[in-house]
């Protein structure tokens, strides 16, 4: 089955600075990566998505990468602020089931 | 528009008890899941359901835990008897068949003391 490896664990900038979150994933049959942010007390909300038949996607301060070659896909966050401070989830569409990543903590620090 | 509703919001119980953790989701929405999230092993799939029906449970980690789904608009899972180390968050999330994303609920902490 699909196995998705996410890196780093903890991630501390400085607002302003722009933060990238890596993925790999293990099954060449999965087409799509969604990213979830998650703050405290609440439930994931779905920030950006790609899909296989795309290499790059961008939204306003976040962009997604895919490299379907090598497997991985990254995030990337940039002029952070405060409010980006969560924990972010990548996960990989397996056969019709989503696999997360362990999420990485991001902190922003003013 | 409401999302995916769960109750309640925390739990804390002793263990032995029976626990159930409900959820409504999306209206429309004919796919539902089933997560555990924890420390060590982050978020992990249990269940999911098609149309009511359930379709993959290999994630649930022992009897002691069941899921139904009686209707479209209506999940509940179960724990009994409940144990500290099932301890975590449970997150229900739906969407529609096939389709992505998925749309998560606020999660129910659960503490089993």
């Amino acid at each position: 089955g699909e196995n998705v490896e996410q890196h780093p664990s903890t991630l501390s900038v400085q607002e302003g600075d722009s933060a990238v979150i890596k993925c790999t994933y293990s099954d060449s049959a999965s087409n799509y990566f969604p990213w979830y942010k998650q703050e405290l007390g609440k439930g994931s909300q779905l920030i950006i998505d790609i899909r296989s038949n795309v290499g790059e996607k961008k939204d306003q301060r976040i962009a997604v990468t895919l490299n379907k070659t090598a497997k991985h896909f990254s995030l990337h966050i940039t002029e952070t602020q405060p409010e980006d401070s969560a924990v972010y989830f990548c996960a990989a569409l397996g056969f019709q089931k989503l696999v997360f990543g362990t999420g990485t903590r991001l902190l922003v620090s003013p | 528009d409401a999302g995916v509703i769960q109750s309640p919001r925390h739990e804390v119980t002793e263990m032995g008890q029976e626990v159930t953790l409900r959820c409504k989701p999306i209206s429309g929405h004919n796919s539902l899941f089933w997560y555990r999230q924890t420390m060590m092993r982050g978020l992990e799939l249990l269940i999911y359901f098609n149309n009511n029906v359930p379709i993959d449970d290999s994630g649930m980690p022992e009897d002691r835990f069941s899921a139904k789904m009686p209707n479209a608009s209506f999940s509940t899972l179960k724990i009994q008897p409940s144990e500290p180390r099932d301890s975590a968050v449970y997150f229900c999330a739906s969407t529609v068949q096939g389709g992505q994303p998925q749309h998560f609920g606020d999660g129910t902490r659960l503490s089993i003391l």
